[in-house]
């Protein structure tokens, strides 16, 4: 089975604090990829950082970093020092590359961040 | 800015009605997606364009009928809607090689709301 879950539906944090979300996925293929989109109030879901199953680096950019950890199949984004303009709906989603799952993304439910000033 | 824009941002229909969503993408991919954005379920994928030809449809129901005369452009043809049906739509494009998944870049969506 192929499936992403995000297990925080809404989290509410004060401006500058770090919040963590989390994203545990399932596949059993070998090669994959995993992503994670913004989507603003405005709707468009705004491309943030995909990885490679072959690559367990973690990555920074900015105020933003990814922890992916293949033993327990999770791909956590962390947010430090928060910003009200981080408010918006978070997904993760997995792109498996079985032969007949080319260019299938599979997302999650979502979480809701809320950064209140 | 967006490479992927969509038209219209909104849209009002009644169940008889005959309307089209359409999308256009600027980053010169091969493959064009629609998704469907319900409340509070994940997104759905629709139906898959890759070089002008239809290679999936999760059984969508047939008053939605997709287009795609070029690798630019992908229209959502939509008639005799339910109430159900309203959802944000979402258009997304990428550049698939049959080797490697590249990054779907989406659009800004088309608000849909079936009276």
């Amino acid at each position: 089975a192929q499936k992403v879950t995000q297990a925080q539906t809404e989290i509410s944090v004060v401006e500058k604090e770090d919040v963590t979300l989390d994203c545990v996925y399932e596949t059993r293929d070998t090669t994959y990829y995993l992503f994670w989109y913004k989507q603003p109030p405005s709707g468009e879901l705004v491309f943030l950082i995909r990885r490679n199953s072959f690559d367990e680096q973690n990555e920074i950019s900015g105020r933003y970093s990814w922890n992916f950890q293949k033993s327990t199949s999770s791909f956590n984004f962390t947010i430090t020092a928060s910003q009200v303009v981080d408010s918006a709906v978070y997904f993760c989603a997995l792109s498996p590359r079985g032969s007949s799952n080319t260019g299938k993304l599979i997302f999650g439910q979502g979480t809701t961040l809320q950064v209140k000033p | 800015e967006t490479g992927v824009t969509q038209t219209p941002r909104h849209l009002v229909m009644g169940m008889t009605n005959k309307k089209s969503l359409k999308c256009e993408q600027h980053l010169g991919h091969n493959a064009m997606y629609w998704y469907k954005q319900s409340a509070k379920k994940p997104l759905e994928l629709m139906f898959v364009y890759s070089l002008e030809e239809r290679v999936e449809n999760n059984s969508v129901p047939s008053r939605f009928s997709p287009e795609c005369p070029n690798s630019s452009h992908l229209f959502l043809h939509l008639h005799t809607l339910q109430p159900e049906d309203s959802a944000l739509y979402l258009c997304a494009s990428s550049q698939e090689t049959g080797l490697r998944t590249d990054t779907q870049y989406f659009g800004p969506g088309t608000r849909l709301t079936v009276l």
